[in-house]
């Protein structure tokens, strides 16, 4: 089956530019994450959500971060105003549950370059 | 969140075992230890989980120690196309947050 997309594969904007990131997680998976990776670094944890609910915050960096997944399925990374340490790849990923055994299934990432 | 330790890089040969070392000493009762790999312009890609017995899947082998406190993801037989970064995670009982350090980077040589 279909794995996570997302969308767009590479976004380029200005400074102080608002940008949105898709997520297209596996159908039925209930859980969503989003991670950010710079070069060189592992990927850091953002957010995750279980079902339409954010479960889990507390990885977002500052209040220009917001993300949403209002009916359950697909996710949106919006961030407002942005800064050249911004530029990253934004990893999202999916997984039946919540549950500490459950596999991540991740998508290839969109590579955000803030100019 | 508890954190893991591994070496910053490794080096194999093709169709050659390769044993990657994953020290976690914090680590506890509900915490699932997982294996992640990323290949270079990829997402990562799950490898292998237990909790306290061996594992083995198609992939790989996870060997735990009895204390838990070290793990080891063993490759049978390397190929050129195991060459990737290759991630120790704890994953903890109730969530199921990754925390990422920074990897064992692994090259297989010809």
């Amino acid at each position: 089956g279909a794995g996570v997309s997302q969308t767009p594969s590479n976004k380029v904007t200005e400074k102080g530019k608002y940008v949105e990131l898709r997520c297209d997680p596996i159908s039925g998976h209930t859980a969503l994450y989003w991670y950010r990776q710079s070069l060189g670094q592992g990927p850091e944890f953002l957010i995750y959500f279980q079902g339409t609910g954010a479960a889990d915050d507390s990885g977002l960096p500052n209040d220009r971060f917001f993300a949403v997944r209002p009916e359950g399925s697909v996710s949106t990374l919006k961030i407002q105003r942005t800064e050249r340490g911004d530029s990253a790849v934004y990893l999202c990923a999916s997984s039946p549950g919540l549950a500490g055994r459950e596999t991540q299934y991740f998508g290839p990432g969109t590579r955000l370059l803030v100019l | 969140d508890a954190k893991t330790t591994q070496p910053n890089s490794m080096e194999s040969n093709e169709e050659e075992p390769v044993h990657l070392p994953c020290n976690h000493s914090t680590i506890s009762g509900t915490d699932y230890i997982h294996w992640y790999r990323q290949l270079p312009s990829q997402g990562p890609e799950y490898v292998i989980h237990g909790l306290t017995s061996n594992v083995n899947n198609r992939m790989a082998s996870l060997a735990i120690a009895e204390d838990r406190k070290s793990s080891t993801l063993i490759l049978h037989r390397a190929t050129l196309r195991d060459a990737a970064v290759y991630y120790c995670i704890l994953s903890r009982g109730a969530t199921n947050k990754l925390i990422f350090g920074t990897g064992t980077l692994l090259a297989v040589q010809p």
